[in-house]
């Protein structure tokens, strides 16, 4: 069974930073891209960042670029967001996703989400 | 960059009825590339749809997804208890803004 459990959320104040975790199991992490996904409080879902398989490859949001990175652990089955210089619009629930495109014959289609990971940014 | 624009942001309809959500893409996108989520919350996505078309696994066949160059359409046949939620059309890093289907 596919699972991605997320990790690290909780209230910061702003221009500080934290540290997510995506740990993933039941598929091979090393055979996809992976994205997070945000979702602020009364709005939609925003995409923020994705990595390819290896981890050479990485695209942000242009909302987030510069002060968040993506990176992954495929050995420990691992996917990681490092948020720095957190702004209160940053304030969401974010989530870590499979993407599945390659193998459906599409470009980007995320079939496996996590519950998410509540980050507040607040003084 | 594409921009995804979806159409009715509320959609008031009552079980059984049939539910019609458009998405429309700022420029010409491949119906490949093209996926639809549901959204309930405190729950995770869900994927829907990819491929314009094609229906996701375990995804009951009231749902059905279909459109091309710019414009794609998510229909809900008759609508169950359990429909009533927010929908997202999805083309890359692009999400639209969202359809909320209430009772």
């Amino acid at each position: 069974e596919v699972q991605l459990v997320e990790s690290g959320g909780g209230l910061v104040q702003p221009g500080g930073s934290l540290r997510l975790s995506c740990a993933a199991s039941g598929f091979t992490l090393s055979n996809y891209w992976m994205p997070w996904v945000r979702q602020a409080p009364g709005k939609g879902l925003e995409w923020v960042a994705n990595i390819n398989e290896d981890g050479s490859k990485k695209y942000y949001a242009e909302s987030v670029k510069g002060r968040f990175t993506i990176s992954r652990d495929n050995a420990k089955n691992s996917l990681s967001l490092q948020m720095n210089s957190l702004r209160a619009e940053d304030t969401a629930v974010y989530y870590c996703a499979r993407d599945a495109g390659n193998y459906y014959g599409s470009g980007t289609l995320f079939d496996y989400w996590g519950q998410g990971s509540l980050v507040t940014v607040s003084s | 960059e594409i921009v995804l624009t979806q159409s009715p942001g509320t959609l008031s309809l009552s079980p059984g009825e049939r539910a019609t959500l458009s998405c429309r893409a700022s420029q010409t996108v491949s119906s490949s590339n093209l996926a639809w989520y549901q959204k309930k919350p405190g729950q995770a996505p869900r994927l829907l749809i990819y491929g314009a078309s094609s229906r996701a696994t375990g995804i009951p066949d009231r749902f059905s997804g279909s459109g091309s160059g710019t414009d794609f359409t998510l229909t809900i046949s008759r609508l169950e208890p359990e429909d009533f939620a927010v929908y997202y059309c999805q083309q890359y890093g692009a999400f639209g803004q969202g359809t909320k289907v209430e009772i």
